[in-house]
């Protein structure tokens, strides 16, 4: 059974630091590893999608990793902003997709 | 380009009650899935299905059933409601093949709340 963990459950850090989310999963098999935004309230929004022939994928400040020998992803987000605070989930994909319990980031203007 | 479609996005029901709730994908994807949401949970799969007439069991499909009738519908059904099954319900659809894109796209969501 795949599993996949994120940490830290939270993290608050000042404005304009970078910062780094990890996500591990046991079970490396995977056909892609995607990273998700959920603000409060809201729906998912797809930030970055690795395929599984991929080391990294990169999207304005955005970059997410992935070693799938080691069963880790990483989401590096530089100069961070208010606006970036929300729930982030990573999602691995074989059959199924597979997701994190996420991490709650909060920025602190 | 519709994408991912949810139908209702809120709902009410009385203990006992049954309802269905619609997911409608319009990219010829030939992966569905059900998940539920609670706080601090993160989205946990009911059911999924790799196909047009298949269904399988996710992580947690005690108390609901599916059906997938047409390749674009994935219909989650709840035959007797519970309020151990207010959650917020997301359907999800995805192409299956490796070496294409295979991203994963969501609907908004359905806030059902059993009373």
């Amino acid at each position: 059974k795949q599993e996949v963990t994120q940490i830290p459950a939270a993290l608050s850090v000042p404005e304009g630091e970078n910062l780094v989310l990890n996500c591990s999963f046991t079970d490396s098999a995977i056909y892609n590893l995607q990273w998700f935004r959920q603000d409060p309230g809201k729906g998912l929004t797809s930030l970055l999608l690795i395929q599984s022939s991929q080391r990294e994928q990169t999207s304005g400040r955005l970059n997410a990793s992935l070693d799938k020998s080691s069963g880790r992803s990483t989401l590096y987000i530089a100069a961070s902003q208010p606006g970036d605070s929300a729930t982030y989930l990573c999602a691995v994909k074989n059959e199924k997709l597979t997701f994190g319990t996420g991490t709650r980031l909060t920025i602190i203007p | 380009n519709a994408g991912v479609t949810q139908t209702p996005k809120f709902r009410v029901l009385k203990t006992g009650q049954s309802m269905t709730l619609l997911c409608a994908q319009d990219m010829n994807h030939e992966y569905m899935y059900w998940y539920r949401q609670d706080p601090g949970m993160g989205l946990r799969l009911i059911h999924y299905s790799v196909g047009e007439g298949t269904t399988a069991k996710g992580e947690v499909p005690d108390g609901y059933n599916v059906s997938r009738l047409k390749k674009q519908n994935f219909l989650l059904g709840l035959e007797s409601a519970a309020p151990s099954q207010t959650s917020v319900y997301f359907c999800a659809s995805s192409s299956p093949r490796k070496g294409v894109n295979t991203e994963a796209f969501f609907g908004q969501g359905t806030r059902l709340t059993v009373v």
